[in-house]
């Protein structure tokens, strides 16, 4: 079964700096998806950034980065330069392939920027 | 260009009384995905829908719960008899493809349905 874990419940951050949200994954399959999700306080689910299991470079859009390491299982979320609009919780998921084709979703972690 | 439409955004029902989400998801997806978010939690899995199909329904409650995506219209999430538990955050998804085609777009979220049962 798919498992997604996310150790942080909280995270703090200075405004302008970088922060990283883990991520770590179980599955047995090998065609898999990895994705990150914005929830701001208004509730909706933003997509931020997807890597696919075969993919070799690690995922980039504009500020996110996901540091994948799939010998680790990790797929981790790095924001760079953060801004005070990043205050969020974030969510990492994963969809496989073959298996179950819907999306399991981590617990998150609550993102807070400090000015 | 709508995206998946979620209605109603905000519910309120009373202990015992049935609530009803909708969903209609983009325009040519067939598959549904419904996702519950209890307060200051994840998105928890609850089933997975074709036209006039339920393929997977592992994260259904046995109970009260079911789900439905006619040949024609919006999914509809029903809720019978509700309990102060139900209330939560209610989430549509949709897609186009079932396999291989990965990515991050292949799979949108609508806004989402509060429900509150008082």
């Amino acid at each position: 079964a798919q498992k997604i874990t996310q150790t942080q419940p909280g995270m703090f951050v200075q405004e302008k700096e970088a922060v990283t949200l883990d991520c770590t994954y179980d599955t047995s399959d090998q065609s898999y998806g990895l994705f990150w999700y914005k929830q701001p306080s208004s509730g909706e689910m933003i997509f931020l950034i997807y890597q696919g299991s075969y993919d070799e470079q690690n995922a980039t859009e504009g500020r996110y980065s996901l540091n994948f390491q799939k010998a680790r299982k990790s797929a981790n979320l790095v924001i760079s330069a953060s801004q005070l609009g990043d205050s969020a919780m974030y969510f990492c998921a994963m969809r496989e392939v073959y298996n179950n084709n819907d999306m399991r979703f981590g617990a998150g972690t609550r993102l807070t920027v400090k000015p | 260009n709508a995206g998946v439409m979620q209605n109603p955004r905000h519910l309120v029902r009373r202990r015992g009384q049935e609530a009803r989400l909708r969903c209609s998801p983009m325009k040519g997806h067939s598959h549904v995905y419904w996702y519950r978010q209890l307060p200051e939690e994840g998105l928890k899995f609850m089933v997975y829908l074709q036209k006039e199909n339920i393929i997977d329904e592992s994260g259904m409650p046995k109970e009260r719960f079911s789900a439905e995506f006619p040949k024609e219209g919006p999914s509809i999430l029903r809720i019978q008899q509700v309990v102060r538990g139900d209330s939560a955050a209610y989430f549509c998804a949709s897609s186009a493809t079932l396999y291989r085609s990965f990515s991050g777009n292949t799979i949108y979220f609508g806004e989402g349905s509060w429900l509150t049962v008082v």
